[in-house]
């Protein structure tokens, strides 16, 4: 079972909709994640937040918005993307953001497809 | 920028034997963390292992070890008595510890790793 939990599992939906991704943890951390990753290839970066503020966005299309209501959760709303987004999401969660050791604990991922 | 490399994209390796997986790493850092993490088909990534820079102590996790070799900037992964829920997708991975350093985590490219029965 996986600390940290992601809904839903699988997404499609079309370049004109607006869908939410959702995260949550309970394990006390004070920094969430979201990363991108395509088949094949290793997790890219999109947000992170620490302390429930935007600490880094890197460089994300504005079709991605990222929310952080509360320590424990954090959303992935998504409007007008492309079929070139369609990708495995990736949320994680670690006890800071700092320059600390702390290991990330990702979640099982959102099968996203855009058609 | 710090980079990451795992130069097998792909290894096997027979149940019940020991393999090894390859990391290199480049970095000006003196301070940093390494890890391996694994992605079965599940998805889920899940944490190896994790050596942090300053411990010359190479990491163990039961059948896990590394071989962190800090001049080399060398982080193998070993795994021992393989069994065939170890088939994976396993990445290495560098996170700075420099006060002001970068919070990203920066990942290797992954080896894909089968398990023969």
């Amino acid at each position: 079972d996986t600390e940290v939990t992601q809904t839903p599992k699988h997404l499609v939906m079309g370049m004109t909709n607006k869908k939410s991704l959702k995260c949550e943890q309970h394990m006390g951390h004070r920094a969430m994640y979201w990363y991108k990753q395509k088949a094949k290839k290793p997790p890219e970066l999109m947000f992170v937040y620490s302390y429930e503020k935007l600490s880094i966005n890197e460089s994300v299309p504005s079709r991605f918005s990222p929310e952080c209501p509360n320590s424990s959760l954090l959303n992935l709303h998504l409007h007008a993307l492309q079929p070139e987004d369609s990708a495995l999401y990736l949320c994680a969660s670690s006890q800071d953001a700092t320059a600390s050791g702390s290991p990330l604990h990702f979640g099982n991922g959102t099968r996203l497809t855009v058609t | 920028a710090q980079t990451v490399t795992q130069s097998q994209p792909e290894m096997s390796v027979q149940e019940a034997e020991t393999v090894t997986l390859s990391c290199t790493y480049d970095t000006s850092e003196s301070d940093y963390y390494l890890f391996w993490y694994k992605q079965p088909p599940s998805r889920q990534m899940i944490l190896v292992i994790r050596q942090e820079a300053y411990k010359q102590q190479n990491a163990t996790e039961n059948r896990f070890s590394v071989n962190f070799q800090k001049a080399a900037k060398s982080f193998s992964l070993k795994i021992s008595d393989s069994q065939l829920g170890d088939a994976a997708m396993y990445f290495c991975a560098y996170r700075s510890a420099t006060q002001g350093g970068s919070e990203k985590l920066v990942f290797g490219k992954g080896t894909k790793l089968t398990v023969n029965p």
